[in-house]
């Protein structure tokens, strides 16, 4: 079936140091559209990058993925985390159906941790 | 951005009891949807709601659970009854186009 894997539930970094978060996907679906979803504590899921465009970079607030089918992948990464990146970030794979209806599948979600 | 609000954040129901999970979604928005996130899990897809009809409705959308959005109001999540597995975060979202989906905060349902 179709899924989101994100390998880290934990990842812990120093402020000014780069960091990446994985994830990784599997479905049968070509028309699909990521996104990476970020959850500051006590509040709601919002959308921090997304795209569906094979082998483009996309950006927004310092971070950036780029979307490689023929990897599965679509990573997270930060040249210089800071302490307010702090959150849980959730990796998310939209299928697009035909009778117009879209779900999003997710995957585990990654806390991201920034020390001083 | 837009703003979903759920409220209350947490509610606390006996088993066996009707409990209704409310969402206020985006003014303008025409496509809802519930998710379920037990905890330590992943957020899991349940519903979702167009034009006043379920459109689709995963394997975790028991008979027991019902939606509706009465005169184009709060979005709800009615379980009846509710079981203790039912305890979990049950995050409302809302689409002008399905293009994004704007979250809510999630309310927590412990069933006891």
């Amino acid at each position: 079936g179709d899924s989101v894997t994100q390998t880290e539930g934990l990842v812990t970094v120093t402020e000014g140091l780069p960091v990446k978060l994985n994830c990784t996907y599997q479905t049968t679906y070509l028309t699909i559209a990521f996104f990476w979803y970020v959850q500051y504590l006590n509040e709601a899921p919002q959308v921090l990058l997304k795209s569906s465009t094979d082998n483009k970079r996309t950006e927004h607030q310092g971070f950036h993925a780029t979307l490689h089918k023929s990897s599965s992948s679509f990573h997270l990464q930060k040249s210089s985390a800071q302490l307010s990146d702090s959150a849980l970030y959730y990796c998310a794979l939209r299928l697009s159906n035909v009778g117009d209806n879209s779900k999003l599948i997710w995957g585990l979600g990654t806390s991201l941790v920034v020390n001083p | 951005g837009p703003k979903v609000l759920q409220i209350p954040s947490h509610q606390i129901i006996d088993m066996g009891q009707m409990v209704t999970l409310n969402c206020d979604p985006v003014s303008n928005h025409l496509y809802f949807y519930w998710y379920k996130q037990i905890l330590g899990q992943q957020m899991e897809f349940l519903v979702n709601f167009y034009n006043g009809k379920v459109m689709e409705k995963s394997k975790l959308f028991k008979d027991q659970f019902s939606v509706e959005r009465p005169d184009g109001s709060y979005f709800t999540l009615k379980i009846q009854p509710t079981a203790l597995e039912d305890s979990a975060v049950y995050f409302c979202a809302s689409s002008p186009d399905r293009a994004e989906v704007f979250f809510g905060k999630g309310t927590r349902l412990t069933v006891v």
